[in-house]
């Protein structure tokens, strides 16, 4: 049971930009957790793609960039590239669980 | 560099006890922070965490599944184990095992296993 809602798909043309929100509540986001990025492209474990909200790790392109505010943090990918075809996660802490929370998850579709 | 590798049972049955294994080097489970995580994704759905191990031997377990998780850590042999009771075929999914890094509020999975697809049916 996913906490964290976000859009099931999102597509986008070569080149265009696209954005994957992530909706979460006063538990989790709203809370001040910090809101990380996961990329899973088919058939591979989950990488990360951008954590504490807005930074990437080493070797991630800087076309992907992350945002939060209030309750809800946002996912955007820019110069969309056909690599960039797969699923994309969002994931925070609850203080209402006590534990992690991820989001339901957004496939990126290249036209 | 950080690696892990998930081990145990690709097949299951139903009732049955599942025993996995985390094997992971590059770092070590004695360091103050530092954590191991336990994340399964059925086939087609979303992420799911399932437990935490602190250095400290400290335990976190997921509300929903928490009677059901046993989440332990050799140090010796750089592991963590995560038992499953009562496995039914709605568990069938790929679990993964993820080193947690002590990054902001909250932590981060910055380094994945491969994962280890798990199948529960008689």
């Amino acid at each position: 049971q996913s906490v964290l809602t976000q859009p099931p798909s999102v597509s986008g043309a070569p080149g265009q930009r696209v954005t994957i929100s992530c909706t979460g509540s006063s538990s989790n986001i709203g809370a001040g957790y910090d809101v990380h990025w996961y990329q899973q492209l088919p058939g591979t474990a989950p990488k990360l793609l951008i954590y504490g909200n807005t930074n990437r790790p080493s070797g991630v392109p800087d076309r992907f960039s992350g945002s939060k505010s209030g309750t809800s943090a946002s996912l955007a990918i820019t110069g969309l590239q056909a690599e960039d075809e797969a699923d994309y996660y969002c994931q925070s802490y609850d203080s209402s669980l006590s534990g992690y929370v991820f989001g339901t998850g957004t496939k990126v579709t290249v036209l | 560099q950080i690696t892990l590798k998930e081990s145990g049972p690709t097949l299951v049955k139903p009732t049955q006890t599942l025993t996995l294994t985390c094997t992971f080097s590059g770092f070590s489970l004695t360091t103050s922070g530092v954590a191991v995580g336990w994340i399964r994704q059925p086939p087609g759905k979303a992420l799911e965490w399932l437990a935490l191990i602190y250095w400290d031997d400290d335990k976190r377990y997921s509300p929903s599944l928490k009677s059901r998780l046993t989440i332990t850590k050799d140090t010796s042999k750089s592991q963590v184990v995560l038992t499953m009771t009562n496995m039914d075929p709605v568990d069938t999914a790929t679990y993964y095992c993820a080193h947690r890094s002590n990054w902001g509020s909250g932590g981060v999975f910055d380094y994945w296993g491969q994962g280890t697809l798990v199948t529960v049916s008689s």
